[in-house]
């Protein structure tokens, strides 16, 4: 079954509106990160976030362990962020990671 | 930071035909991975390698797959035969070590067409 779950599947926006998006575990983890997807499939790493909450940029990260979920917060968003964020997980210590199917975000200008 | 390299970045091939696709991992990792993703659908495991030896893999990796690192050069993923369902974009990974704490670096991908 699916292991990750992302929300929402889709996300539209106006240039400068805030995002949040969120991911939500089925089993205890390890460590999870977002990733963002350009368009065109190559995959950019955004946080490495085993727990608490991470910033860079306009972007920031929140992940509480025991409760098995994270979000991944965009302020002021911009066309150029749009795309796919992926979130993924690990359980244990073979670093073997489970995706999410994503939330495609399309900021308008 | 630390770069993954992969080429090619985008192969059109005849199925049933071999392809290779490289990886440069970041220089001081130990721990590789291949990642599927076909498209409009979430990225999977296909498997890890650590020391000459595959360490793990799904059941995606079948046995027309096969990977190595030949004298610590790329680490390649060989398809030999490719078939249609093989048309995905393939993520190599690599990282220091396994275990808490240890990133996993991710290429940018090769786009596989089989036609």
């Amino acid at each position: 079954g699916q292991q990750v779950q992302q929300s929402p599947a889709s996300l539209v926006l106006q240039e400068g509106e805030n995002a949040e998006l969120q991911c939500n575990f089925s089993t205890s983890l390890n460590s999870m990160q977002w990733f963002y997807q350009r368009p065109g499939g190559s995959l950019v790493s955004l946080f490495y976030n085993p727990s608490g909450t991470k910033h860079s940029g306009r972007l920031t990260s929140t992940t509480v362990i025991k409760e098995r979920r994270s979000s991944l917060h965009i302020s002021s968003s911009q066309t150029t962020d749009s795309g796919t964020y992926l979130c993924a997980f690990d359980r244990n210590s073979n670093n073997r990671i489970f995706f999410g199917d994503g939330t495609q975000l399309v900021v308008k200008p | 930071g630390p770069k993954v390299l992969q080429i090619p970045s985008h192969q059109i091939i005849d199925m049933g035909q071999m392809v290779t696709l490289n990886c440069d991992p970041v220089s001081n990792h130990l721990y590789f991975y291949w990642y599927k993703q076909i498209l409009g659908q979430q990225m999977e495991f296909l498997v890890n390698f650590y020391n000459g030896k595959v360490m793990e893999k799904s059941k995606l990796f079948k046995d027309q797959f096969s990977v190595e690192r030949p004298d610590g050069s790329y680490f390649t993923l060989k398809i030999q035969p490719t078939a249609l369902e093989d048309s995905a974009v393939y993520f190599c990974a690599s990282s220091i070590q396994q275990g808490a704490g240890n990133t996993l670096y991710f290429g940018e991908g090769s786009r596989l067409i089989v036609v």
